[in-house]
């Protein structure tokens, strides 16, 4: 069975810049998450979807926005890009919403110039 | 206070040692607790839950300490492939987030 599946995963951008990160998580699970973590520290908490519902967001600014589809699917997408924005964008997806293990993508490392 | 708290090493141990990691969590509601390993460059991938009651896989021992908010991690006979940064995880008390430490970091040496 596929693991989690992130799309793109590199890419480049310049401030002020709009991204759109895509996530596909393990077939069978509900639950997805997502993390970003930069050099140096450990992954920080963005936002947790669980059947299409926004469960969680973690502290950061509107800028940052996500969904989830009907499939499980999700996308993160970031506004007017910052250079602290740079970092490894990392997907998590789990079976439910409630503390279960999770399961990492590879991760979309995004550098804004 | 951040919610978890590691030291970062560098830990640098020859082949064969023996191995402690510690971490500490702030909310004492946190239900769940995981160990990751994270290659250079790589995502985080699960080495092993953490349950109260202590639990073992093959060479690595993982223990949590409710009481005292710690948990801990115990690598035997340490390999060269053990090389890696290791992550403390704990959720928050309603589960839908889990808070990383900022990973404490392994080479072992020939």
């Amino acid at each position: 069975d596929a693991g989690v599946t992130q799309s793109p995963t590199h890419l480049i951008k310049t401030r002020g810049q709009q991204v759109t990160l895509r996530c596909s998580p393990i077939s069978g699970h509900k639950s997805v998450s997502w993390y970003q973590q930069v050099l140096g520290q450990g992954p920080q908490f963005i936002f947790q979807y669980y059947e299409k519902e926004e469960r969680g967001r973690g502290n950061f600014p509107d800028r940052f926005s996500a969904r989830q589809f009907p499939n499980y699917s999700s996308e993160l997408n970031v506004n007017a890009l910052l250079l602290g924005d740079s970092a490894l964008y990392l997907c998590a997806s789990s079976l439910n919403s409630g503390g279960e293990k999770l399961f990492f993508g590879s991760g979309t490392q995004l550098s804004v110039l | 206070r951040k919610e978890v708290e590691q030291d970062p090493g560098p830990f640098n141990v020859p082949e064969g040692a023996t191995v402690a990691f510690n971490c500490t969590y702030s909310n004492s509601a946190s239900q769940s607790f995981f160990w990751y390993r994270q290659d250079c460059r790589k995502e985080p991938k699960l080495l092993m839950s953490v349950y109260s009651s202590g639990n073992e896989d093959g060479r690595f021992t993982a223990q949590l300490n409710r009481a005292s908010q710690y948990i801990s991690l115990l690598i035997r006979d340490s390999k060269l492939s053990d090389s890696a940064t290791y992550l403390c995880v704990v959720n928050n008390n309603t589960g839908n987030q889990f808070y990383f430490g900022t990973g404490t970091s392994l080479t072992v040496i020939p």
